[in-house]
């Protein structure tokens, strides 16, 4: 069964400066996908990125990038120039092909700080 | 695109009474859609997963006979929480997958349950 890590429970950052996001997982398949979802006080689950297992290049969606790593089974979300509207957990998630379900880390809580 | 509502958005209901939740997919069909739970600063926990036609394939530890899910139209899945109980107040999350080769789900707002 998949596993997904995040171990960094909370997180604050002043606003403009850049933070990471720190995600492992444990597969033993090749083939799948990994996504930052984003959930603001809302608690409305917004989809940030996503990256498929295949491609050796870095997801990018304007202000957050990824740093995905296979083979050390890394995946972490950095946002660069951080906003207000940054504030939100952050859920970690894996996809294997084939199976239908998500698998979601435990999330980290993050603060922007004006 | 990919946009999913969940009606209602909150809901208080008496003990031992049923209640329904809907959640739609707007723009697009949904042969698949998702149930989770979310208590309070916690992750998502998935309930069941719906088939549309078929009948819903539940998580373990989830009782099928008190969540009832029917999943009638490609757009349209329903979660009906039987002989409510305090103990079910909690955050309920739909979901829907856009499409198998690309992984990702897309989440309506959320319900708020309270048993009183």
């Amino acid at each position: 069964a998949q596993t997904v890590t995040q171990s960094q429970p909370e997180m604050s950052v002043q606003e403009a400066e850049t933070v990471t996001l720190s995600c492992t997982y444990d597969t033993s398949e090749n083939n799948y996908y990994l996504f930052w979802y984003k959930q603001p006080p809302s608690r409305q689950m917004i989809l940030v990125i996503r990256q498929e297992a295949y491609k050796q290049q870095n997801a990018t969606e304007n202000r957050f990038s990824v740093n995905f790593q296979k083979a050390a089974k890394s995946f972490s979300l950095k946002i660069s120039d951080s906003q207000l509207g940054d504030t939100a957990m952050y859920f970690c998630a894996f996809h294997n092909f084939g199976n239908e379900k998500l698998t979601f880390g435990t999330g980290t809580r993050l603060t922007i700080i004006p | 695109g990919a946009v999913v509502s969940q009606h209602p958005s909150w809901v208080i209901c008496k003990s031992g009474t049923s209640v329904k939740i809907e959640c739609r997919s707007l723009d697009f069909q949904a042969t698949t859609m998702f149930w989770y739970r979310q208590f309070p600063k916690q992750s998502l926990m998935l309930m069941a997963t719906s088939n549309e036609g078929s009948k819903a394939t539940y998580e373990q530890g989830v009782e099928k006979d008190k969540f009832l899910i029917n999943h009638a139209s490609l757009t349209l899945s329903t979660l009906t929480v039987t002989s409510a109980h305090p103990e079910d107040s909690s955050f309920y999350i739909c979901s829907a997958r856009v499409g198998l080769a690309r992984g990702e789900q897309y989440f309506g707002p959320g319900t708020r349950l309270t048993v009183t």
